[in-house]
């Protein structure tokens, strides 16, 4: 069975442009989610997408959005890019359960990361 | 607020060593996740346990244990006779299903462990 897939593997940018970056779940996976992890400020969790609708969302700002497609794949994009976005951003995938009463998750399996870097 | 905390940034130890890992995590909410994650120098986040709040139980994976505490809110991840293959940076993680954020981890800082040969 395929992992979740991210491409590109790295991307260099600099600053202002936009960058767009493509996550593939685990094949039967619904939910896709994003995770910045930025030199200093470790795992920060972005957004929560499942059924194609933005779920979830982080502390962050609005240039910082993305979609989920009805193959459940996703794209993050990053607009006006600034140099504290160069990180490792990780996306994850889960399928979603009703458990105990409550929407729960399966444990969240995670790609191998683009390194986005802006210059 | 939530936080979980890995006291220890850096640890090495030379092959074949006992080394445990600790997470300590912070909650008012009593129906919670708690998670260990692996990162090796490749990037991916590689999982490894979850468990809930209502389950106290001491688990065993081959050369992993875990050791769940509530009563000191403590999460500890020990690896018996390390191997150079356990060099990786390991997270503990926190979620809670009923605050509406379901999938959303709450990561401690991670502990680098650098197992010598």
């Amino acid at each position: 069975e395929a992992g979740v897939t991210q491409s590109p593997t790295h991307l260099i940018k600099t600053r202002g442009q936009q960058a767009t970056l493509r996550c593939s779940p685990i094949s039967g996976h619904t939910s896709v989610y994003w995770y910045q992890q930025a030199l200093g400020l470790g795992l920060q969790f972005l957004l929560w997408y499942d059924e194609g609708e933005e779920r979830n969302r982080g502390n962050f700002p609005p240039r910082f959005s993305g979609r989920q497609f009805p193959n459940y794949s996703s794209e993050l994009n990053v607009n006006a890019l600034e140099l504290e976005d160069s990180a490792l951003y990780l996306c994850a995938s889960s399928l979603l359960y009703l458990g105990g009463g409550s929407v729960e998750n399966s444990p969240l399996h995670f790609g191998n990361g683009t390194r986005l870097t802006v210059t | 607020a939530q936080k979980v905390t890995q006291a220890q940034t850096e640890i090495s130890v030379v092959e074949k060593e006992d080394v445990t890992l600790d997470c300590v995590y912070e909650t008012r909410d009593t129906t919670y996740y708690l998670f260990w994650y692996k990162q090796p120098p490749s990037g991916e986040l590689v999982f490894l346990i979850r468990r809930n709040s209502f389950d106290e139980q001491n688990e065993i994976s081959g050369r992993y244990s875990w050791n769940f505490q509530k009563s000191t809110s403590s999460f500890n991840f020990t690896i018996t006779a390390s191997q150079v293959v356990d060099s990786a940076v390991y997270f503990c993680a926190l979620s809670l299903p009923l605050s509406g954020n379901t999938g959303k981890l709450i990561f401690g800082q991670g502990t680098t462990l650098q197992v010598k040969p």
